[in-house]
């Protein structure tokens, strides 16, 4: 069965540079949320979409910015990067109208290092 | 006070255990129930989803939601070397509303 798709896997940049982290659900989940998730944290909620609509924030930097496309993919804007930021960022998808409700399916993640 | 309590661990026990999971909660709006399987460096792996109170049980894994104490537990049969990860406990609302996770629990299964 397709999953939650996240690309890069891995990222290594410089402070105060830009990232782009992306996110493609999986097909016919209208929901996409973004966690990030620190070295032996729990992961943290950042943002969350449901029909290309942001439908809840958490803790995510004013210097993050996310948005949810027509095609549900997702992708999450980090600027200014500091070294707080390395972390495994995951993105997951739901959808209210699949088998189980509210059953949440996360990607991989993507690793991102700030140097 | 966080909403989702859990001890880290670590927890080691033999091949074979019964393993038993908690998590405590605050939010008596929380009615998805879920456990993850979190091996380092990977995506969290959705185990168990329980709705509402109950117990669900799959294969070797049972899940149990008392929510009157807000508390659920994730019980592991026969544990097996491979079982060695972390499990996160989360929860949730409802509709679309976020997850929260617990802190983990590191577990080590040894041969």
């Amino acid at each position: 069965a397709a999953g939650v798709i996240q690309s890069p896997r891995h990222l290594i940049k410089e402070k105060r540079e830009t990232a782009t982290l992306k996110c493609y659900p999986i097909p016919r989940h209208d929901t996409v949320y973004w966690y990030q998730q620190g070295p032996g944290q729990d992961p943290q909620f950042l943002i969350s979409f449901y029909e290309k609509m942001q439908s809840d924030k958490g803790s995510i930097p004013d210097r993050f910015s996310a948005q949810q496309f027509s095609d549900y993919h997702s992708e999450l804007n980090m600027s200014s990067l500091e070294l707080g930021d390395s972390a495994l960022y995951f993105c997951a998808s739901s959808s209210e109208k699949g088998q189980g409700g509210n059953t949440i399916y996360f990607g991989e993640g993507s690793w991102l290092t700030v140097v | 006070q966080k909403e989702v309590e859990q001890d880290p661990g670590p927890l080691s026990v033999p091949e074979g255990a019964i393993v038993s999971l908690n998590c405590t909660y605050s939010n008596s709006a929380f009615q998805y129930f879920m456990w993850y399987r979190q091996y380092s460096r990977k995506g969290p792996e959705l185990l168990m989803y329980t709705y509402s109170s109950g117990n669900k049980e799959d294969g070797r894994f049972t899940a149990q939601v008392d929510k009157s104490s807000k508390y659920i537990s994730l019980f592991i049969r026969d544990s097996q070397p491979s079982d060695s990860a972390t499990y996160l406990c989360a929860m949730s609302a409802g509709g679309y509303n976020k997850l929260i996770f617990g802190a983990g629990t590191r577990l080590a299964v040894h041969p």
